[in-house]
Order: structure tokens, then sequence, then C-alpha cells
């Protein structure tokens, strides 16, 4: 079946890197466009990064450009996301999924907690 | 940026009633180009990712139970569950992917009363 699963959260200091990881199974993966979305504690949903199926276009939010980086791997079938200059801000459940069409998102891994903390 | 608002931030309906929700968008997310609103809806358990609920604002997801309804265009937008079950209890975000950077609502949340 459909699939999505992160890996790579962890606790970090404040000014700290860490990389996220998502491995797609159960769909060509290389057709579709990808989204990463995160959720602070007890708050809602943040779009934080989007890539195009061919990697050729990708798009931030303010509050996370030039420190977030996006980034596919078409031939292991997964999709990174490198956090750079962390912020306790950054601290959330940072979620993998897959575009359907033009940037909703139709498939949801379960998360990957990161934390910012000293 | 697209400013999504949803209303109420928070809902308590009786079983079997009808709960509605409401999202507005600061700005219109219609293209008249081909007639769509570029609007989702999607559900939200405890503990577990968003599912998946409308595109287009109004139509629904495959699996998503036909108690569940979405509607509207411009910038105003509803979802409405007619009977509502145990099992609806979750938070509902609107979002927009008419323009980056995508935007979701804040969030209603649903409970029994």
């Amino acid at each position: 079946q459909v699939q999505l699963v992160e890996s790579g959260g962890g606790v970090v200091q404040p000014g700290g890197s860490l990389r996220l990881s998502c491995v797609a199974s159960g769909f060509t993966f290389s057709n579709y466009a990808m989204h990463w979305v995160r959720q602070a504690p007890g708050k809602g949903l943040e779009w934080v990064a989007f890539i195009r199926y061919d990697g050729s276009n990708k798009y931030y939010p303010d509050s996370v450009k030039g420190r977030f980086t996006i980034s596919r791997d078409d031939s292991k079938n997964t999709l990174d996301l490198q956090l750079n200059s962390l912020r306790p801000e950054d601290t959330a459940v940072y979620y993998c999924a897959k575009d359907r069409v033009r940037g909703y998102m139709d498939v949801w891994g379960k998360g990957t907690t990161v934390t910012v903390s000293s | 940026d697209i400013v999504m608002t949803q209303s109420p931030d928070s809902l308590a309906v009786s079983l079997g009633e009808r709960a509605t929700i409401n999202c507005k968008s600061s700005q219109t997310i219609l293209h008249t180009s081909n007639s769509k609103n570029y609007l989702a809806w999607y559900q939200q358990k405890p503990g577990q990712p968003p599912r998946l609920l409308f595109y287009w604002a109004s139509t629904r997801e495959s699996g998503v139970p036909d108690r569940f309804s979405g509607s509207g265009s411009g910038t105003d937008f509803s979802l409405t569950i007619s009977s509502l079950q145990a099992e609806d209890v979750a938070v509902y975000y609107c979002q927009q992917y008419e323009s980056t950077p995508y935007t979701f609502g804040q969030g209603t949340r649903l409970e029994i009363k």
C-alpha cells in the first residue's frame, strides 16, 4: 500500500542542524511532487517545503527560507529536508506528504519529532 | 500570502446532529480559467497525521463517508457533517493551494456535546 515513513528527528541545540528523511513506497515516487508540513506541539499545521516531481522547482515559506532545503532522490524513493540554523520555534512534528495534483496532499506519513532546545 | 480563517475555533455538537465548519480566504482561490476552487479539507484525530477529506473544495476523497460534504466558492467555504458520529471527533483544517506559500486555517476542534 501507499506509505511514507519519516526518520531523522531528534533533540538539537539552537543553531544546530538536522536532516530528515522520508521513504516512499507503493507508488511511483518520481511522478509526484512532495511536501513537508510541520505541527508545533498543540498547534496547527504549517507547510514548510515543496518540491516538484522532477526537482526543478522548490518553494518555502518565509519562516524557513534560507535555512531549510528540500531535496529528493528518485533512485532511492527518498525525500529529504535539511534543517539548518534551527530555532526553538522550529520544534514540531514534521510530516512528509505526497502531492496528488497542484498542491493538496493525499498521503501523509506518521511524522518525526524535532525538538530544538538547549 | 493568503490567510485562511476558520470559524468557529471549537464546536460541540450532539450525536446525529449537523456540524458546520467555515473557512474564509483573504483573497479568492477560484481560478476562472478552470472554475476550480483551490481548497482542501483535512481531518486530524489525536496522535494521527492529517487525512485528506476534500479537494477542489467539494470533491470527496475516496473512502470518506457521504455524511461529509464540502461547499463554497471564491473566498467562503464550508465543511458539513450531516449527522455527527462519535468517530468524527477531530480537528479539521482547510488549506489553500492556489499559490505558495500554501496555507492552512488554524483548525476547528469538533467535539460531542
